[in-house]
């Protein structure tokens, strides 16, 4: 099984800074067939359901405001949040869905300072 | 809109059974895989199981902690998606969140989720 070690496990932020959380897999999630990595990034709001915020680890989902931005290719992923609002403090998880079992990263808590 | 609507959660012993069901609607059921995925009180996601479609004949997938207890089906004729749980543990106790691969080629739909408990 593909294991995915996220980091940091909480993060303290003012509004307006910039956050990163980086997720790395024990196995290469990029695909020679089609160049694709199948890295996915979740936000999760006290009380509500995850929410797909990137996939194939760069492609932002539609509705999702641009400072939330992915990248990282191979093993190595980074969710950059620019210009942090108080609207975005939640927990945060990476998902490898590149073979099954897919895997979950342990998460972000994202916090206001 | 795309809607998952979880049912048939609650509180259950250990060793007991328990099937849980999501209704979908707003999207092609029938051309999307669907996914169980569970959150234990105050921790982090867990993928469940895996279904695929007719065209690649219904190909499930588990995690080892699940497999040979649950057994993930579907019903195209009803756009359902169901999760059997057998020889329950404690350790089951989660929100099971139903989700869905609308065409992003990822999990980008959730329901509300269904409450188990497993406990004597």
């Amino acid at each position: 099984d593909i294991v995915m070690t996220q980091s940091p496990f909480s993060l303290a932020v003012s509004e307006g800074e910039m956050v990163t959380i980086n997720c790395k897999s024990s196995q290469s999630l990029l695909s020679s067939g089609n160049q694709k990595n199948y890295l996915a990034w979740y936000q999760q709001k006290p009380g509500q359901s995850p929410k797909l915020l990137i996939y194939y680890a760069s492609t932002r989902q539609s509705g999702v405001p641009d400072r939330f931005i992915g990248s990282g290719s191979g093993t190595d992923f980074t969710l950059t949040i620019s210009d942090v609002q108080a609207e975005d403090l939640a927990d945060y998880y990476c998902l490898q869905h590149y073979s099954s079992p897919y895997t979950f990263g342990a998460g972000t808590k994202l916090e206001l300072k | 809109a795309v809607q998952l609507v979880e049912s048939g959660g609650g509180l259950v012993q250990p060793k007991e059974s328990l099937k849980i069901s999501c209704a979908a609607s707003g999207f092609t059921f029938s051309n999307a895989a669907m996914y169980w995925v569970r959150q234990a009180p105050g921790k982090g996601l867990e993928w469940v199981a895996r279904i695929r479609t007719k065209p690649n004949n219904y190909a499930t997938y588990y995690a080892d902690s699940v497999k040979g207890r649950f057994t993930i089906s579907r019903d195209d004729s009803k756009s359902m998606v169901y999760l059997q749980m057998d020889n329950l543990k404690t350790e089951d106790t989660a929100m099971y969140y139903c989700t869905a691969s609308t065409g992003r080629g990822v999990m980008d739909a959730w329901g509300q989720g269904a409450s188990v408990t497993v406990s004597s």
